[in-house]
C-alpha cells in the first residue's frame, strides 16, 4: 500500500501569511495527487487535482506542486476562510484510493 | 448542477449490517466517465476510502473492508448504496458519498463532489 505523510500535523498561521503543506507518499505517485480543504462539521471540498490543477471556483491563492514523492499545497496569502484541515489524497495506485492524515491550520 | 445526498439509520446495532443510499441529483449518475464512491471519517481522525462503483456495476474496494462491503448502483432510481456487514464500535463515522473522477474526465482520480455526510453510530 502507498502511504500518505503530511507535514506538519498543525501549524499556526494569520491572516496575510504564507503557508506551505507538504505531503510525501511512500512511492513514487507521479502527478496523481489531490488536496481537499475540511472546515468542521463539513464535508471536504476539493482545491488541487493532478498535483497542481486549480479546482474551478477556488481562489488562486491556492497552489500546488510537486511529482513522483513530494508534494506541496501553498497558500500564498492566507484569509480567514482558510482556517481548516487540509488532506492529501494519492490515486496512483488506482483503483486503491489513500489519504494524508490531515494538517490543521490554526489561528495564530 | 450534480448534488449527493446520504440517507439511511443514524444507529446501528453491533454484528448487524450498516446500510446507507446516496442520491444523485442534478444529472444522471450514468452521464461522463465518473465513479462513485463512499468515504468515511471517523469523529477526530482522518478520511478512509470504502470503495466505488462505476455504473456498469464494476467496483473496487479498499483491501481493509473488502470482506465486509458491498456497493451497488440502481441506475434508475439515480443512487447507489453501501452495505457494511459485522458492523464493530469501529465502524462509528461520518459516511461520505462522492462522485469519483476517472482517468478521462475533468478531474482526474479526485474527489470532486461530496454529499454532506451522514453520522453513523454503532451501538447497542
Amino acid at each position: 500500500d502507498i502511504q500518505m505523510t503530511q507535514s506538519p500535523s498543525s501549524v499556526s498561521a494569520s491572516v496575510g501569511d504564507r503557508v506551505t503543506i507538504t505531503c510525501r507518499a511512500s512511492q513514487g505517485i507521479s502527478s496523481w495527487l489531490a488536496w481537499y480543504q475540511q472546515k468542521p462539521g463539513k464535508a471536504p471540498k476539493l482545491l488541487i487535482y493532478a498535483a497542481s490543477s486549480l479546482q474551478s471556483g477556488v481562489p488562486s491563492r491556492f497552489s500546488g506542486s510537486g511529482s513522483g514523492t513530494d508534494f506541496t499545497l501553498t497558500i500564498s496569502s492566507l484569509q480567514p476562510e482558510d482556517f481548516a484541515t487540509y488532506y492529501c489524497q494519492q490515486a496512483n495506485s488506482f483503483p486503491l484510493i489513500t489519504f494524508g492524515g490531515g494538517t490543521k491550520v490554526e489561528i495564530k | 448542477q450534480v448534488q449527493l445526498q446520504e440517507s439511511g439509520p443514524g444507529l446501528v446495532k453491533p454484528s448487524q449490517t450498516l446500510s446507507l443510499t446516496c442520491t444523485v441529483s442534478g444529472g444522471s449518475i450514468s452521464s461522463g466517465s465518473y465513479y462513485w464512491s463512499w468515504i468515511r471519517q471517523p469523529a477526530g481522525k482522518g478520511l478512509e476510502w470504502i470503495g466505488r462503483i462505476y455504473t456498469s456495476g464494476s467496483t473496487n474496494y479498499n483491501p481493509s473492508l473488502k470482506s465486509r462491503v458491498t456497493i451497488s448502483v440502481d441506475t434508475s432510481k439515480n443512487q447507489f448504496s453501501l452495505k457494511l456487514s459485522s458492523v464493530t464500535a469501529a465502524d462509528t463515522a461520518v459516511y461520505y458519498c462522492a462522485r469519483d473522477g476517472g482517468p478521462i474526465t475533468m478531474v482526474p482520480y479526485a474527489f470532486d463532489i461530496w454529499g454532506q455526510g451522514t453520522m453513523v453510530t454503532v451501538s447497542s
